[in-house]
């Protein structure tokens, strides 16, 4: 596809139970970038991955949280144990080359719900 | 300790008037900005950027202008559209930093 995909479009869950959100980047660009947005809040950065580089994972909220990307392409990003507070729309972005300035391009994100 | 603040959580204005949207941040090493815009249920997607090289940029009816001194960049749109209604998003990087770093966004309302 043209665009950064991101499945599932929405996710339910129950509290303590596990998530696996998936992305899948435009194809050729070697960055991706996992943000989310929880209610009435802005864009709180989670964790990047920069070609073979090692991830900065300086945004990550706690060890319950944790992603992979492989092969270069498809990410997930999964949340162990979830909480209510971990509740926000998770979205996947990706440019080409991760340089300073370059635009994000966006998925539609996944909207999760711990009851 | 927020980086990027945009201080309006939404603005309103007639179609065919300037908007204007602020942004202030705090991190000197911040050296370019961006500005999103998102609707509901979609992702965000970019508008335009400026290099800290410059003071302002323009794109149709789209300009950023930045003062580095007052660390302080706006978003003007000229004239606004029903269709420019929608959350805008500023945001800013630096060399080496890879991620960039989001307000918390404004909320533009157009009314016709």
């Amino acid at each position: 596809g043209a665009g950064v995909s991101q499945s599932p479009s929405n996710k339910v869950t129950e509290k303590g139970k596990d998530v696996e959100l998936r992305c899948d980047p435009i194809s050729g660009h070697t960055a991706l970038y996992w943000y989310r947005q929880s209610l009435g809040q802005g864009l709180e950065f989670l964790i990047y991955f920069q070609g073979n580089s090692a991830p900065d994972k300086s945004g990550l909220p706690s060890d319950r949280f944790s992603a992979e990307r492989t092969g270069g392409s498809v990410s997930t990003l999964t949340i162990q144990r979830t909480q209510q507070e971990d509740s926000a729309v998770y979205l996947c972005a990706s440019s080409d080359r991760g340089r300073k300035g370059e635009k994000l391009f966006f998925g539609s994100g996944t909207q999760l719900s711990v009851l | 300790d927020q980086q990027v603040k945009q201080n309006s959580p939404s603005l309103s204005v007639q179609e065919g008037r300037i908007s204007i949207l602020n942004c202030d941040y705090t991190n000197s090493m911040f050296d370019y900005f961006l500005w999103y815009k998102k609707y509901p249920a979609e992702g965000p997607t970019f508008l335009i950027s400026i290099s800290s090289i410059k003071d302002k940029n323009e794109d149709g009816r789209f300009t950023v202008f930045l003062n580095k001194s007052a660390k302080h960049l706006s978003l003007h749109i000229v004239p606004s559209q029903p269709g420019d209604s929608a959350v805008y998003f500023c945001a800013a990087s630096y060399t080496n930093a890879g991620k960039s770093t989001f307000g918390d966004g404004t909320t533009l309302t157009v009314k016709p």
